[in-house]
Order: structure tokens, then C-alpha cells, then sequence
């Protein structure tokens, strides 16, 4: 089967640093991607890794280590409005075949 | 650039009626769409590949004869959900792939919500 996990649920607060880890397990694999979610709302995309190592975009950074089958997202001076869902996601091959996401991780920030 | 329309937004029916929603690639052509269903504090969960001009792909589960897809132009992509039951309302999501590239571009999502 085809698997993903991260942690259910992470808290911070305002101004700290949060990362969220993604283990996947998948028949094939082209890359590894972040979505927030806020509720009620659609994902969006934050970041995409197909090679090993670490992507930085802004306040957010994204890692890939291809050979551990592993992933993480770092957020950085955490703000109130990162609180949403955070989903990490495989593509499993280059044709464009569907994403495979994993089950979430809630980020719940206070001040 | 890359952005995607579904309508309607929201959309509240009666059991027993169909609803159709529609994805559109406002600036892109999409030979690829792909219709996600999400449940409150749940995952996203694939129901069907739709690539214009041929049958979708459904997964496995997915009753192909209870969601409709037709893909009919390359910005077009539809999702009929027929004589549709409580256990229906869900948060509905396309996606559609740019054919230039492979990255993905996610509508607003519809919420569907069967009484």
C-alpha cells in the first residue's frame, strides 16, 4: 500500500519554530510537496522537493531526504494566520499522476 | 497566472437530486483534472482522474455510476454526483495539471451538503 504519515496535531506560539514531519511509503516516487489548508478553504501549495535537501521559501523551508523516505516542513517566526492544516503530499511519478496525500498535521498558534 | 474556478461554491439539495459542479483552468489548458473529496478535519481523498476527450479513472471504491465526470475541452471538467444521499456532503475539490508542465493548481472547492 501506499502510506503517509505525519503528526495529527502540533502547537506553538507566535514567534517560535514549528517543523512538521512526513515518512511516506509509496509504490513510486517523484517528489514531495506541502499544502496549507485554513479551514473551509482549498490548498494551497507552499513547497516542492524532488532532490535531497532543504528548499527555502520565505518564512517556510522544506526538506527531502529521498534515501529515509523522509520529509519535513520548518516554519519560521510563527504568525497567528499559520494556524490552518499542513499537508505533506507524493507525487508518484512524473506523468502527472494524482497526489497522494498524507492525513494532516493541525497547527494551532497562539500569542 | 495558474488559477482554477469551481462552481458553485456551496450548494445545499435534496436527497434524491443531482448536483453538477464544474472545474475550469481559467489560464491554462488542462489535459488532466483530477476530483478530490475531503470530510470535515479529514485528508483529501482522490475519487477519479478525468483526461479530456476519454473516460476518468475512478479509484477503487468510487462509484463511477454515482459521480459523473466529463472532461470535455481542455479547461472543462465536470462532476455530476447523481440521486445524491446525506452520506454525499462532503467538501469536493478539483485540480487540474498544466499540460506544459506537471505541477497542479487546486480550485476553491465546492461544499456540497444533501439534506
Amino acid at each position: 500500500g501506499q502510506s503517509l504519515e505525519q503528526p495529527s496535531e502540533v502547537t506553538a506560539v507566535e514567534g517560535a519554530i514549528v517543523q512538521i514531519n512526513c515518512t511516506y511509503q509509496t509504490s513510486g516516487f517523484y517528489g514531495l510537496s506541502w499544502y496549507q489548508q485554513h479551514d473551509g478553504g482549498a490548498p494551497t501549495f507552499l513547497s516542492y522537493n524532488a532532490l535531497d535537501g532543504l528548499e527555502e521559501t520565505g518564512r517556510f523551508s522544506s526538506f527531502l531526504s529521498r534515501s529515509d523516505s523522509y520529509g519535513y516542513l520548518l516554519l519560521q517566526e510563527l504568525q497567528m494566520k499559520d494556524s490552518a492544516s499542513y499537508f505533506c503530499a507524493v507525487r508518484t511519478n512524473q506523468a502527472g499522476t494524482a497526489l497522494i496525500f498524507g492525513k494532516g498535521t493541525t497547527l494551532s498558534v497562539s500569542s | 497566472g495558474a488559477v482554477v474556478s469551481q462552481h458553485p461554491s456551496r450548494v445545499i439539495c435534496k436527497s434524491g437530486t443531482s448536483v453538477k459542479i464544474e472545474c475550469r483552468s481559467l489560464d491554462f489548458q488542462a489535459t488532466t483534472m483530477f476530483w478530490y473529496r475531503q470530510f470535515p478535519k479529514q485528508s483529501l481523498m482522490l475519487m477519479a482522474t478525468s483526461n479530456e476527450g476519454s473516460k476518468a479513472t475512478y479509484e477503487q471504491g468510487v462509484e463511477k455510476d454515482k459521480f459523473l465526470i466529463n472532461h470535455a475541452s481542455l479547461t472543462l471538467s465536470t462532476l455530476t454526483v447523481t440521486s445524491a444521499h446525506p452520506e454525499d456532503s462532503s467538501f469536493y475539490i478539483c485540480s487540474a495539471r498544466d499540460q506544459r508542465h506537471y505541477e497542479q493548481y487546486f480550485g476553491p472547492g465546492t461544499r456540497l451538503t444533501v439534506t
